[in-house]
């Protein structure tokens, strides 16, 4: 049982958007930064939005993130086939980390 | 591109002891920026954060796992290493060491920005 709630799977046909969200507490998401990862299938984990909705360099702006509350969403437009992958949100509660349990996202 | 490398055995027997190392490239490890850490997902599961270290020696640990599990640093060689003893199959998993970031003006990390490619782990005599 994950500290952070996600919903398992989301999909929509390419071009379409999606949402993902990410529920928690005050002592997790209302008081810290949320980041959001993607991972391929088969690789590692890679930094899609850290500080609630920063991109790194090279994430393209299609992907988007925002925080309110206990709750932070991950929004991808333009969705493409690449995209199919599980994407986990993050943050920190007390002293440590914790994830979401992870979203399938498939395109149709 | 920081590429963090992982080193150490894909399959350990019941009950022994797992040591994994990871290199760090260049001289981020000794940065005031920068928190070291491992991170496990079970075959088809999610992620799970096992323990965090800084350049100092200061570390944290997943309650869940504090008593198997020790995290060090060797900022002079360049890498950081975990040690979780008594495995047994329910720690099957990928491990991945990972950079967090530790912003300006913050005492703690805020996010992971660098993901090593992973360790799979088999438990199995």
């Amino acid at each position: 049982q994950s500290v952070l709630t996600q919903p398992p799977s989301v999909s929509a046909a390419p071009g379409q958007s999606v949402t993902i969200s990410c529920s928690g507490s005050t002592s997790n998401i209302g008081n810290n930064y949320v980041s959001w990862y993607q991972q391929l299938p088969g690789a590692a984990p890679k930094l899609l939005i850290y500080d609630n909705n920063k991109r790194p360099s090279g994430i393209p702006d299609r992907f988007s993130g925002s925080k309110s509350g206990t709750s932070a969403t991950l929004g991808i437009t333009g969705l493409q086939t690449g995209d199919e992958a599980d994407y986990y949100c993050g943050t920190w509660d007390s002293l440590y980390p914790v994830f979401g349990g992870g979203t399938k996202v498939t395109v149709l | 591109q920081m590429q963090l490398q992982e080193s150490g055995p894909g399959l350990v027997k019941p009950w022994e002891t797992l040591s994994l190392t990871c290199l760090v490239p260049g001289d981020s490890i000794s940065s005031m920026s920068y928190f070291w850490g491992w991170v496990r997902q079970p075959p088809g599961r999610g992620l799970e954060w096992i323990a965090t270290i800084y350049r100092t020696g200061s570390t944290y640990y997943n309650p869940s796992l504090r008593s198997r599990v020790t995290i060090s640093i060797d900022t002079s060689k360049k890498h950081f290493s975990l040690t979780l003893i008594s495995m047994t199959a329910a720690d099957t998993a990928v491990y991945y060491c990972a950079r967090l970031v530790r912003p300006r003006g913050n005492t703690v990390p805020t996010y992971f920005d660098y993901w090593a490619q992973g360790r799979l782990v088999t438990v199995s005599s």
